[in-house]
């Protein structure tokens, strides 16, 4: 089943911070993180594992919730190449595949 | 080298025509996948090959037809088309077909006439 992300849609200052939610109906493994731009391919940010382990870029942070189901991830002080649609992934187990969220489109603006 | 190579960027193609679509990988990756995606839409899994051997296949019409030649390739030959299947088709590449992140090809935008 789809995880859902919310909220839909951000609009930011430069500077600003903003959270993104992934949410999940069902138990998770994974949770994989990207940022897709207009006309581009997705852009790996970061992955969070049942357990605790973590991997992902430096000025990327993000929670998971493995009671809840749920994924935040954490954006601050926002720049302009922040821009984009978030979208979460999440796995059932280890070799699940990946189902995509329903995305998250934020626009930084000056 | 973290780059997913796909040729070509665009295909037209007509109803009854048969075109391939490429996707390279120079990273020693052992998972490929085949992902499409609609306009404002997440991406959906279509097929993964793992170590050169199909893995999942999401239930895809049989006009889609993927092969894996060697660990570094991965194509997805297209066969009677129907406008519907309209899309950006993205391939990736994973270190294995477990929790690693997924290196995307910046995709193929197909329309079908």
């Amino acid at each position: 089943q789809q995880p859902v992300q919310s909220p839909q849609a951000v609009i930011l200052r430069e500077g600003e911070d903003a959270v993104i939610n992934c949410s999940s109906s069902k138990a998770l493994y994974s949770v994989h993180w990207y940022r897709q731009k207009h006309g581009e391919a997705p852009v790996f940010l970061m992955i969070l594992l049942k357990g605790g382990e973590q991997k992902g870029h430096e000025k990327i942070s993000a929670s998971f919730n493995e009671k809840k189901q749920q994924s935040s991830l954490y954006l601050t002080a926002s720049q302009l190449s922040y821009s984009g649609t978030y979208f979460c992934g999440t796995g059932l187990y280890n070799t699940d595949k990946l189902i995509f969220g329903t995305g998250t489109r934020l626009q930084v603006f000056p | 080298d973290t780059e997913v190579t796909q040729t070509p960027k665009h295909l037209v193609m007509g109803m009854t025509n048969k075109k391939s679509l490429k996707c390279e990988q120079h990273m020693g990756h052992r998972a490929m996948y085949w992902y499409k995606q609609k306009a404002k839409k997440p991406p959906e899994l279509m097929f993964v090959y793992s170590y050169e051997k199909l893995s999942i296949n999401e239930s895809v019409p049989s006009r889609f037809s993927p092969e894996c030649p060697n660990s570094s390739l991965l194509n997805l030959h297209l066969h009677a088309l129907q406008p519907e299947d309209s899309a950006l088709y993205l391939c990736a590449s994973s270190q294995a077909e477990s929790s690693y992140e997924q290196y995307f090809g910046p995709g193929t935008r197909l329309t079908v006439t």
